[in-house]
């Protein structure tokens, strides 16, 4: 099972930074195996990127998803209000799926 | 617009079993791999286990903690995906959600979460 490790545990930004979220796995994946999530409280997640670097519908180009191999970013280039949630990097295997354990981004 | 919609849960005693339901809307339900990911109240998502559309088989997959317990099965015809909870646990306690993706590997695998229900509350207690 692919263990994902998500740093840091807590970001705290103003509106307008950048931030960079990791999400390291235990052991190689796939580039087209991880996602990234977005989650506000009481909401369901949203999907962000797949395939690691690939945005979903809908998704602003300040979102940016990168690496391989075992280290994986999501970048957000300037904060917006709304962006304040938790984020969780997912890999989707043929058989086994984990979810990395969250940043949480909150307001400085 | 596609809408997943889930239903069932509630509270239940430790050892007892409980039906979790999903119905699928705007959508051709058969075509698409369903998978169920929970929350537990404070926590982080965690993967349940999913289910291939039968152009893939319609086989299933679960996590370790749920193997041998949980079973998911689909009803095509209703557009309706089902998780079948036994000896249900007081860590089972979460909101589960039903899930499904507009892309698959060629496995059938989802790629990347597109699609949501509100989620449903499952206690497990005594």
């Amino acid at each position: 099972e692919v263990v994902l490790t998500q740093s840091p545990g807590t970001l705290s930004l103003s509106p307008g930074e950048r931030a960079t979220l990791s999400c390291r796995a235990s052991q190689s994946v796939s580039s087209n195996s991880l996602a990234w999530y977005q989650q506000k409280p009481g909401q369901a997640p949203r999907l962000l990127i797949y395939g690691a670097s690939s945005r979903t519908a809908g998704i602003p180009d300040r979102f940016s998803g990168s690496g391989s191999g075992t280290d994986f970013t999501l970048t957000i280039s300037r904060l917006a209000p709304e962006d304040f949630a938790v984020y969780y990097c997912q890999h989707y295997g043929n058989s086994l799926w984990t979810f990395g354990q969250g940043t949480k981004v909150d307001v400085k | 617009e596609v809408q997943l919609v889930e239903s069932g849960g509630g509270l239940v005693q430790p050892g007892r079993s409980l039906r979790l339901s999903c119905t699928g809307s705007g959508l051709i339900f058969g075509d698409y791999a369903m998978s169920w990911v929970r929350q537990a109240p404070g926590k982080g998502l965690e993967w349940v286990g999913f289910i291939r559309s039968k152009a893939y088989g319609g086989t299933t997959e679960y996590a370790a903690s749920v193997n041998g317990r949980f079973l998911i099965s689909r009803d095509d015809s209703k557009s309706i995906a089902y998780l079948h909870m036994n000896r249900l646990k007081t860590e089972d306690t979460a909101v589960y959600y039903c899930t499904s993706g507009s892309r698959v590997t060629v496995f059938g695998v989802i790629m990347g979460l597109d699609y949501w229900g509100h989620g449903t509350l499952v206690t497990v207690s005594s």
